[in-house]
């Protein structure tokens, strides 16, 4: 029973490139959750999505960044023309149908190290 | 808004001692409150959560967590540490106007000393 797989675990992307980051839910789970983590700091929400849908993406950054999770495969954050400020990890977390509300505490996959050089 | 203030970004205790990490937070509707617990170059693992149910809630690895709304607190502890909690820990809240969308701290590190 795989958890919350997240792919690449590190990914080094020069400024000005675009970085792909996919993360594949728990098998059954049909919510996804991405955050950042800066470093010396806490996970920041960034976006809520279901299948096909986005639900909440009050906490991406209003360019260059952009989240989808489509009818079949992973859930993919995608970061155009990445500065140095981009770096971060990156964390993806799901949960299964029905808990989208509050107080469901999701798994957390093991996050991808974004460096950008 | 909600917020969490976790009180020391670093604690460090000797091992078999009591750990007592703090935590406080800010919310203006009844809270739902978690533990995170992160080792290095790894996810977040959830230690316990406070749903409104119990005021005391056991987690795994021993860890257990009070919530006191007097005090808006929600402090996490462990009677004996063990060399293997060593890690950093994140207290998040998440509430009926925040949804699924959590508010993490920044973070508490820490340390067991043989």
């Amino acid at each position: 029973n795989a958890g919350v797989m997240q792919n690449p675990r590190h990914l080094v992307r020069r400024r000005g490139q675009e970085a792909r980051l996919r993360c594949s839910p728990m098998k059954g789970h049909s919510h996804v959750y991405w955050y950042r983590q800066l470093p010396e700091e806490g996970l920041k929400f960034m976006v809520y999505l279901q299948k096909e849908n986005i639900i909440d993406e009050s906490g991406m950054p209003k360019e260059r960044f952009s989240a989808e999770f489509p009818k079949e495969g992973p859930s993919i954050l995608r970061i155009q023309q990445v500065v140095r400020g981009d770096s971060a990890a990156y964390f993806c977390a799901s949960s299964p149908p029905g808990t989208g509300a509050v107080g469901y505490g999701y798994t957390f996959g093991s996050g991808t190290r974004l460096t950008v050089v | 808004a909600q917020s969490v203030t976790q009180l020391g970004s670093h604690v460090s205790v000797s091992e078999g001692a009591l750990v007592l990490l703090r935590c406080n937070y800010s919310s203006s509707v009844p809270p739902y409150l978690f533990w995170y617990v992160q080792y290095p170059n790894q996810g977040l693992q959830l230690l316990l959560k406070y749903t409104s149910a119990a005021t005391l809630v056991k987690g795994i690895n021993g860890f257990e967590a009070e919530f006191k709304k007097s005090e808006t607190s929600f402090h996490l502890t462990k009677p004996s540490a063990h060399m293997s909690d060593a890690a950093e820990y994140f207290c998040a809240v998440s509430d009926v106007t925040s949804g699924s969308r959590l508010t993490f701290g920044e973070g508490t590190q820490l340390t067991v000393n043989p």
